[in-house]
């Protein structure tokens, strides 16, 4: 169990440009989440999956983002033509259900700097 | 809305107590969660406790909860230096789907 993994740890973009973060679960867990974190914030929902299925999208989950975990495994966050808005940490989770606590346990985040 | 509260910051000297409060919003939340994040990391879950319970003690960190207050809260004992960081509360409000309602946090910080 090496815990959840998120790549790249940090990244600086312009805006209009398109970016692509990475997580990787810890291994049998069938839920992933996303979240992102703003300065002076907490994590606040975007996006949840049940092994492959998207089960659930937040409000803040604009079309210019989009999410996938197409085997159930590690999932990708792409955001389109970013805007300085977006700039915040994305953070990931993953969890595995029907255990006691149905405790989420996350990665360390990527931090998107948008110029 | 659905808001967690937290009061922001606490101050207090090494090898004192800290309690951090929270009010939670959903008196249906199964369980309640206090997790830690240092400076630039990701969130460290400490602890968390079930509805049906009134405390949690897990070495030096016991977790209250009044569910008719919708009131938690998370004491430190002997709080070290270390300790220094933002705390949240969370919840997993009882909505179909088991994703987190976080507080803004509360910073605490440890003086020598």
């Amino acid at each position: 169990d090496t815990g959840v993994s998120q790549n790249p740890r940090h990244k600086i973009t312009k805006r209009g440009q398109n970016v692509t973060f990475r997580c990787d679960p810890i291994s049998e867990h069938n839920r992933l989440y996303w979240y992102r974190q703003t300065l002076g914030q907490g994590p606040e929902f975007l996006t949840y999956f049940q092994n492959e299925a998207q089960l659930e999208k937040s409000r803040l989950l604009s079309d210019r983002f989009s999410a996938e975990r197409p085997k159930g495994s590690f999932s990708t966050l792409e955001i389109q033509r970013t805007e300085q808005g977006d700039s915040a940490m994305y953070l990931c989770a993953s969890s595995l259900s029907r255990q006691l606590g149905e405790t989420q346990y996350f990665g360390p985040g990527t931090r998107l700097l948008v110029l | 809305g659905e808001d967690v509260e937290q009061s922001l910051f606490l101050s207090v000297r090494e090898g004192d107590s800290s309690v951090i409060n929270c009010t939670y919003t959903d008196s249906s939340s199964t369980y309640l969660y206090w997790y830690k994040q240092e400076p630039g990391a990701g969130l460290q879950l400490l602890t968390y406790i079930f509805s049906n319970m009134d405390m949690k003690q897990d070495q030096r960190l016991t977790v209250l909860l009044n569910k008719k207050d919708k009131h938690l809260s998370l004491r430190i004992a002997d709080t070290q230096t270390g300790d220094s960081a933002i705390y949240f509360c969370a919840e997993i409000p009882n909505s179909g789907y088991s994703t987190l309602t976080f507080g803004k946090g509360t910073m605490l910080l440890v003086s020598p």
